[in-house]
């Protein structure tokens, strides 16, 4: 159990289109999913955290305009990249928190790889 | 600054020996700690965590290990096999906010058969 997917994988756009990748636990309710970036041989870096039925809390410096994040159901939250520029193509990966139980692991999905030219 | 550091960026073991994977922190606050696991263009893979009234866990061939006076933890995994052979990133969260979870830089670990 505790399966999380992202859509799309991988995704080429140009510069200044805007593109949505989403995540969905599949077998559990997450009331809570995070978002993260990581650049080339970095490490994870948090960009907001995402609540069902309330705002994303974002971390300092992620610009909340341009990185919209919807969490619509108990399974499903969405990443708007707008008006992507190249500086914005990184590996995006998403994960989930159980909404029961005391555990605090997080279960990632597969990431997305986004690039803009 | 980086408040979950992996000093070794990579690391060669045998077939069969132990695999020693270290971590260090910064922040004090920290008070649970996890060790995920992640394959190339793969999500991150939670394998083991550790919460700061404990020294020590174990999960079959994985136990951690936790020295808060130090602030140093450490993985094993004995024996080490093959399919072992990816990048283990130690995480730690703060009491206040345990949803926060700071990565280090990750230690990539090749067992060779």
């Amino acid at each position: 159990g505790a399966v999380v997917s992202q859509h799309p994988s991988r995704v080429i756009c140009k510069s200044g289109t805007s593109v949505k990748i989403e995540c969905r636990s599949l077998d559990f309710q997450a009331t809570t999913m995070f978002w993260y970036r990581q650049f080339p041989k970095q490490s994870l870096m948090l960009m907001a955290t995402s609540n069902e039925g309330s705002k994303a809390t974002y971390e300092q410096g992620v610009e909340k305009d341009k990185f919209l994040i919807n969490h619509a159901s108990l399974t499903l939250s969405t990443l708007t990249v707008t008006s992507a520029h190249p500086e914005d193509s990184s590996f995006y990966i998403c994960s989930a928190r159980r909404s029961y139980g005391t555990a605090y692991e997080q279960y990632f999905g597969p990431g997305t790889r986004l690039t803009v030219t | 600054d980086q408040q979950v550091k992996q000093n070794s960026p990579s690391l060669s073991v045998q077939e069969g020996r132990i695999s020693i994977l270290n971590c260090d922190y910064t922040n004090s606050m920290f008070d649970y700690f996890l060790w995920y696991k992640k394959y190339p263009a793969e999500g991150p893979t939670f394998l083991i965590s550790i919460s700061s009234i404990k020294d020590k866990n174990e999960d079959g061939r994985f136990t951690v290990f936790l020295n808060k006076s130090a602030k140093h933890l450490s993985l094993h995994i004995v024996p080490s096999q093959p399919g072992d052979s990816a990048v283990y990133f130690c995480a730690a969260s703060p009491k206040t906010s345990y949803d926060k979870v700071i990565f280090g830089p990750g230690t990539s670990l090749s067992v060779i058969p």
